[in-house]
């Protein structure tokens, strides 16, 4: 079955170090979303691709970038991170921008010490 | 799975009895919505969505109105059952990007 996936599901890192976190879809789908998680906020929008190449900022994208070099994959990565960026990272996709409903990975847990 | 404590509005259900979840979303503009399920450990998940043009949509045992003139969405989960227990999240399109946007999210807890 097509499916989305997350590694790592937990990270421990030291801040100022640089992270990446692997987002992976099967459904060919076009466009993929990177949102984090925290308390009092729910679901913010990080980053988001439309296609291969391209990439746009979400509401809180400082200090986070995204490349999507093929349909499949969206990598998140943390410069240098930050405590402020400990949090749960949740990765999704849909078809194209018509479609509406969004699949979502089962979540990336970071913890910067 | 993952999930976060969400310090949360919690709507506290008798099983069997519906329950009623309500959303206020920011965007004037946006033309589709969505409901989300999150369960404890877990990713959200779809559970209906209502385009703009529509005021009532209805799935099975799930009910969304939109009520354009006050920004406002609802869910009705009709015989709300344990498994209904969960996050749940409203969600917006913002038109001119396709973006998808999270409302805060309504605890919903099921009493035996």
């Amino acid at each position: 079955d097509a499916e989305i996936t997350q590694s790592p599901r937990h990270k421990i890192t030291e801040t100022g170090r640089q992270v990446t976190l692997a987002c992976h879809q099967t459904w060919n789908h076009n466009n993929m979303f990177w949102y984090r998680q925290d308390l009092g906020h729910g679901l913010r929008l990080i980053h988001y691709s439309y296609g291969v190449q391209d990439t746009n900022k979400g509401e809180v994208s400082d200090g986070y970038s995204v490349s999507r070099s093929n349909t499949e994959d969206l990598p998140l990565t943390l410069e240098s991170a930050a405590s402020s960026q400990t949090s749960v990272y949740f990765c999704a996709s849909r078809k194209d921008r018509a479609a509406g409903e969004l699949f979502f990975g089962e979540g990336s847990r970071l913890t910067v010490l | 799975g993952e999930s976060v404590g969400l310090h949360l509005p919690t709507l506290s259900v008798q099983e069997g009895d519906n329950s009623i979840i309500n959303c206020a979303y920011s965007n004037s503009a946006s033309d589709y919505f969505i409901w989300y399920k999150q369960e404890s450990g877990k990713g959200p998940q779809f559970i209906i969505d209502i385009r703009s043009n529509m005021d009532k949509r209805q799935g099975q045992r799930v009910t969304v109105l939109l009520n354009k003139t006050v920004k406002h969405l609802s869910l009705q989960i009709a015989a709300t059952q344990p498994g209904d227990s969960a996050v749940y999240f409203c969600a917006e399109r913002y038109s001119s990007a396709s973006k998808i946007i999270f409302g805060s999210g309504t605890r919903l807890s099921i009493r035996p």
